[in-house]
């Protein structure tokens, strides 16, 4: 069975600090997706940013990034230029790469940007 | 883009009645849906899979005769807290995966948020 682990249950940096969120999973499998979403004090849930475990290149969304060491199982969200909505509870999830299939999520990390 | 409608946002309910929590994919046709329950400052836990047509799948340690799922049409999809008791007070997400598959095929609905007094 797949396991995501985040260590840091909360963090918390200055507006306009960067701020990196670690992440490691654990898997047999060899093609599967990762994500990390977001939920904000309104509880829902979106979407970050994800990365397909054969691309080998980093994923980038605006001042969202990954740094994502397939051999290490390591997957951590850096967020650069941090704004006071970036405050809010982060999730590292693992998905298997075939189907209609379940994510496994972390544990979370709550992250707070202070003025 | 995709959009889940889940209602209702929060109810409240006394103990030993049932609540029915529905998710709508008003856009797009899920397939499968997820449903999952989270406890405060707690992780998602996911309870079932349900495919359209189909029964669900309960994950390891959950009450299929209490948590009724019910997928009988692609944008559709509910769970029905049987007999409910203040233990199952929580935060219930559901989750739409949709039809065309891909990787931005999760939708997740609004959430709610059920107390039972």
């Amino acid at each position: 069975a797949q396991t995501v682990t985040q260590s840091q249950p909360e963090m918390s940096v200055q507006e306009a600090e960067t701020v990196t969120l670690s992440c490691t999973y654990d898997t047999s499998e060899s093609n599967y997706y990762l994500f990390w979403y977001k939920q904000p004090p309104s509880r829902q849930m979106i979407l970050v940013i994800r990365q397909e475990a054969y691309k080998q290149q980093n994923a980038t969304e605006n001042r969202f990034s990954v740094n994502f060491q397939k051999a290490a199982k390591s997957f951590s969200l850096k967020i650069s230029d941090s704004q006071l909505g970036d405050t809010a509870m982060y999730f590292c999830a693992f998905m298997k790469h075939e189907g209609a299939q379940k994510l496994v999520f972390g544990q979370g990390t709550r992250l707070t940007i202070n003025p | 883009g995709a959009v889940v409608s889940q209602h209702p946002s929060w109810v409240i309910c006394k103990s030993g009645t049932s609540v029915k929590i529905e998710c709508r994919s008003l856009d797009f046709q899920a397939t499968t849906m997820f449903w999952y329950r989270q406890f405060p400052k707690q992780s998602l836990m996911l309870m079932a899979t349900s495919n359209e047509g189909s029964k669900a799948t309960y994950e390891q340690g959950v009450e299929k005769d209490k948590f009724l799922i019910n997928h009988a049409s692609l944008t559709l999809s509910t769970l029905t807290v049987t007999s409910a008791h203040p233990e199952d007070s929580s935060f219930y997400i559901c989750s739409a995966h949709r039809r065309q598959g891909g990787l931005y095929g999760y939708t997740f609905g609004s959430g709610t948020r059920l107390t039972v007094v």
